[in-house]
């Protein structure tokens, strides 16, 4: 079945830091891909998206390029901040099929001042 | 606009009691959500809905679970009897299609 693989945490990093998150998906199709982030206390909230292979998904000075061909939708950013420091999701959805979210498992994320 | 609201934010218990939480979706979405999270088991989808018909059920951990949608505006999952292994955050999330969103969660915690 589908599914979304992400890079295990906890993940340190000091301020200013180049970040990567690493998410892979396994799908029968072409999924939209997203990247939802949690901070403490608070619901899941949408960080970026893209629809189709090649599309890069951008916020907040996070990047995610859709890439087919190695399945994967990898979250980078290049100078982290103390105030990233959240919980982040990798996700897929097949619009139109069971419009059924499958999220990864989550990557925590501590940066450090 | 008001988001998606979740009440109560902060719920304890003890063990063999009911225990109901409500969520109000935004105006307009068709679809609702329900999560539980933990530390163990990460975030876990129980049951959705579309137009107030429940699609999949098929997370809901046990009987002891049940959701209800009366009408677009208002959805529950109760509990009864909760037991401590029920202690978690749930979330509850809306959507017209595509991307979700979330409530704040509530936080239940059962002695």
């Amino acid at each position: 079945g589908d599914s979304v693989t992400q890079m295990e945490g906890p993940v340190t990093l000091s301020e200013e830091a180049f970040l990567t998150i690493n998410c892979t998906y396994t799908a029968t199709g072409y999924p939209s891909l997203f990247w939802y982030v949690q901070y403490p206390g608070e619901g899941l909230q949408l960080l970026l998206k893209a629809t189709k292979a090649d599309d890069k998904g951008s916020n907040k000075g996070f990047e995610a390029t859709y890439r087919k061909e190695t399945t994967s939708f990898h979250l980078e950013k290049g100078s982290v901040q103390v105030s990233d420091s959240a919980v982040y999701f990798c996700a897929l959805l097949f619009m139109n099929r069971d419009d059924k979210i499958i999220f990864g498992k989550g990557t925590r994320l501590h940066i450090l001042p | 606009d008001a988001g998606v609201i979740q009440s109560p934010r902060h719920e304890v218990t003890e063990m063999g009691q009911e225990v109901t939480l409500r969520c109000k979706p935004i105006s307009g979405h068709d679809y609702l959500f329900w999560y539980r999270q933990t530390m163990m088991r990460g975030l876990e989808l129980l049951i959705y809905f579309n137009n107030n018909v429940p699609i999949d059920d098929s997370g809901m951990p046990e009987d002891r679970f049940s959701a209800k949608m009366p009408n677009a505006s208002f959805s529950t999952l109760k509990i009864q009897p909760s037991e401590p292994r029920d202690s978690a955050v749930y979330f509850c999330a809306s959507t017209p299609g595509g991307e979700l969103f979330f409530g704040e969660g509530s936080r239940l915690t059962v002695l």
